[in-house]
């Protein structure tokens, strides 16, 4: 299974745009990145995947290097509510067409007022 | 109502117990998994089941085991309790016909095992 490694922590102003960078360089070609995060020790809260191409939603950006080997998510105006452990996650095939999650450390988002 | 709920939320409970945390979710997906979560580290799979009366283990599912009986339940047990079974749990569910692993958590029972 293809591992990440992403920053233990980082800092944001309040309003302006998170950028959290995660480094996947053994990932395979049929592999998607996903993005969670655990609001303290809530349950962990999908965010966004991709594959290839940059995807975008209603709570992120995510934009992947054309060589699959990085990725980052965007939170385009952090706020307060956004600090929280975010987990950069390499699907991996676990056989019988099924795709497993792998939870690392993740990186501590600190939103600062 | 929230689509996966746990119970109990919290449990303290006595070495050599055996208890079980209960899983249900509303969300009528066919996949359940069982993870837990030592302080300051990542979720680690236990078991995980692909549709009622599948089971698959994860990578720590010694001294646990699972039920499922039923699509919209899935139960942990931990036989004998031991102090290191302390942790957070979180049941996921995620639906197969979707293709990939988007998964979505309960908010976690916390157990403490003195």
């Amino acid at each position: 299974d293809a591992k990440t490694t992403q920053p233990p922590s980082m800092d944001c102003a309040e309003g302006r745009a998170a950028n959290l960078p995660c480094n996947h360089s053994t990932i395979s070609g049929n592999e998607y990145v996903y993005w969670y995060r655990q609001i303290h020790s809530q349950g962990p809260q999908y965010i966004i995947h991709g594959l290839k191409n940059n995807e975008t939603n209603e709570m992120a950006s995510l934009i992947i290097t054309e060589d699959r080997k990085s990725s980052t998510l965007i939170l385009p105006h952090a706020t307060l509510r956004d600090t929280a452990v975010y987990y950069c996650i390499v699907s991996w095939d676990s056989g019988a067409g099924s795709y497993q999650l792998t939870f690392g450390k993740g990186t501590k988002l600190s939103v600062i007022p | 109502d929230a689509d996966v709920t746990q119970t109990p939320r919290n449990r303290i409970t006595k070495t050599g117990k055996r208890i079980m945390l209960e899983c249900s979710q509303t969300k009528g997906h066919d996949r359940m998994y069982w993870y837990r979560q030592d302080p300051g580290l990542g979720l680690r799979l236990i078991y995980y089941s692909f549709d009622v009366k599948d089971i698959n283990k994860g990578e720590i599912s010694d001294g646990y085991s699972v039920s499922r009986q039923a699509q919209a339940k899935f139960s942990l047990s931990l036989e004998s309790a031991i102090p290191n079974q302390t942790a957070l749990y979180f049941c996921a569910t995620s639906d197969s016909r979707r293709g990939r692993e988007t998964q979505y958590f309960g908010p976690g029972t916390r157990l403490l095992v003195l």
